[in-house]
């Protein structure tokens, strides 16, 4: 699976928009971005994932850049309980297994 | 979406003893997983949980000192077997139903670990 590079961490201000970037320079054409999110002491939880079109649901929206090598995971309105360590895993068609790197830390402030 | 629990939610334990964790779906799965999540760490993957038939190990992991069973499409165990204080970690398990692709994988809360 493709190896991605995240920030180590970072900071927004409640009700912004926070935007988590990630760079997958060698993902291949049959691999997709997945984001999951882990707030302290819980499970990891799935938010989105796509291929190449942006996608968009209840939590989050997903942009993949045209060559597919980075993408971004917007949160819209970010809350203090968006406070979480965000993981953007690649992962290939038809593989089950999740490869988690450390994922970057964001922190909402009031 | 799969709902999945575990028991139990925490340990603690003494050295040389074995503790078994459970993990609950509540909807049939045709995929699970268990991982570790050592202090301050990510996650990673012990084993894919196979139904009917032995677990398959990821690399640095083995059976004897892993053993999981998965009797049916519902539920597996995971046993931390001759603890030592290295295996105070997290223990995870997730699933995926199969029904869409690509599938999404979902994760129980974890069973936090202490071994003394």
């Amino acid at each position: 699976d493709a190896k991605t590079t995240q920030p180590t961490s970072m900071d927004c201000a409640e009700g912004r928009a926070a935007n988590l970037p990630c760079n997958h320079s060698t993902i291949s054409g049959n691999e997709y971005v997945y984001w999951y999110r882990q707030i302290h002491s819980q499970g990891p939880q799935y938010i989105i994932h796509g291929l190449k079109n942006n996608e968009t649901n209840e939590m989050a929206s997903l942009i993949i850049t045209e060559d597919r090598k980075s993408s971004t995971l917007i949160l819209p309105h970010a809350t203090l309980r968006d406070t979480a360590v965000y993981y953007c895993i690649v992962r290939v068609y038809g593989s089950e297994k999740l490869v988690f790197g450390k994922g970057t830390k964001l922190t909402v402030n009031p | 979406s799969a709902v999945i629990s575990q028991k139990p939610s925490r340990d603690i334990c003494q050295r040389g003893t074995s503790l078994t964790i459970q993990c609950q779906v509540d909807s049939q799965v045709t995929m699970m997983f268990w991982y570790r999540q050592q202090p301050g760490q990510s996650l990673t993957l012990i084993a894919t949980a196979n139904q009917g038939s032995e677990a398959t190990y990821e690399s640095g992991f083995v059976i004897d000192k892993f053993p999981i069973s998965r009797p049916n499409l519902t539920f597996s165990t995971l046993t931390v077997s001759n603890m030592s204080p290295e295996d105070s970690s997290i223990y995870l398990c997730s699933g995926s139903s199969g029904r869409s692709l690509p599938d999404t994988q979902y994760f129980g809360p974890g069973t936090r670990l202490t071994v003394l």
